[in-house]
């Protein structure tokens, strides 16, 4: 079956300091990519997506994500993260067998000291 | 402005009672989605439609009814056939076709009392 897993569910970082969320997938073919971010109590934001083409791709808020084949991720990554950045981040797939449904993983609540 | 509107907000609801979510968009998509989200928790499907008229379940549909009469609305009924209805609820919609951002309404909050 397909899935999406992100390892890591808590993530602490430093204001100014680089940002990355990782994001594996399990599928036989490549499937389309997303990831959104959620504000506490809120709907999720688009932040980026990946169909083919360029690996990497940039997104709003300063984020960018790279996808890797070999390694089945689609992680996220920002240079320096602000204070506003803090919320939880959900990378999702789509999968062809699957329709266009949805499958997210669990989910990475940033946390951002100052 | 074009989006999802769900409404309320904020339920109550006591045990034994049904209660009714709203989803409207005038984004004129043609799939709507219910998702449900557990504090800490991904989101899990419930139901999605496609068309009107026609929905299918998702993963955890059991305690939950639907209906698509027309396109801009997806109402999801939480029945007291589910046993642990508190949650976050979020509607969704996108074009047909494989890929499309699935844009997300700002959610309910359902709480048991």
């Amino acid at each position: 079956a397909q899935s999406v897993t992100q390892p890591d569910i808590h993530i602490t970082v430093s204001e100014g300091a680089s940002l990355e969320l990782r994001c594996n997938y399990s599928y036989g073919a490549t499937p389309y990519l997303f990831w959104y971010v959620q504000s506490p109590g809120q709907g999720l934001q688009l932040l980026l997506k990946y169909f083919s083409g360029d690996t990497l791709v940039q997104g709003i808020k300063g984020f960018e994500a790279e996808f890797k084949r070999s390694q089945s991720s689609f992680n996220l990554r920002k240079p320096s993260v602000h204070w506003s950045d803090a919320a939880e981040y959900f990378c999702a797939g789509a999968f062809k067998a699957a329709g266009n449904k949805l499958t997210f993983g669990g989910g990475t609540r940033v946390l951002v000291k100052p | 402005d074009g989006g999802i509107t769900q409404s309320p907000k904020y339920l109550f609801r006591k045990e034994g009672q049904n209660v009714t979510l709203s989803c409207e968009q005038n984004l004129n998509h043609d799939a709507m989605y219910w998702y449900r989200q557990d504090p800490g928790q991904g989101l899990r499907l419930i139901y999605y439609s496609q068309i009107v008229n026609d929905f299918q379940k998702g993963d955890i549909a059991e305690g939950y009814s639907v209906s698509r009469e027309k396109k801009e609305s997806f109402p999801l009924t939480v029945t007291s056939a589910q046993k642990n209805p508190t949650a976050f609820y979020l509607c969704a919609s996108t074009a047909t076709g494989i890929g499309n951002t699935i844009y997300f309404g700002e959610g309910s909050w359902l709480t048991v009392v």
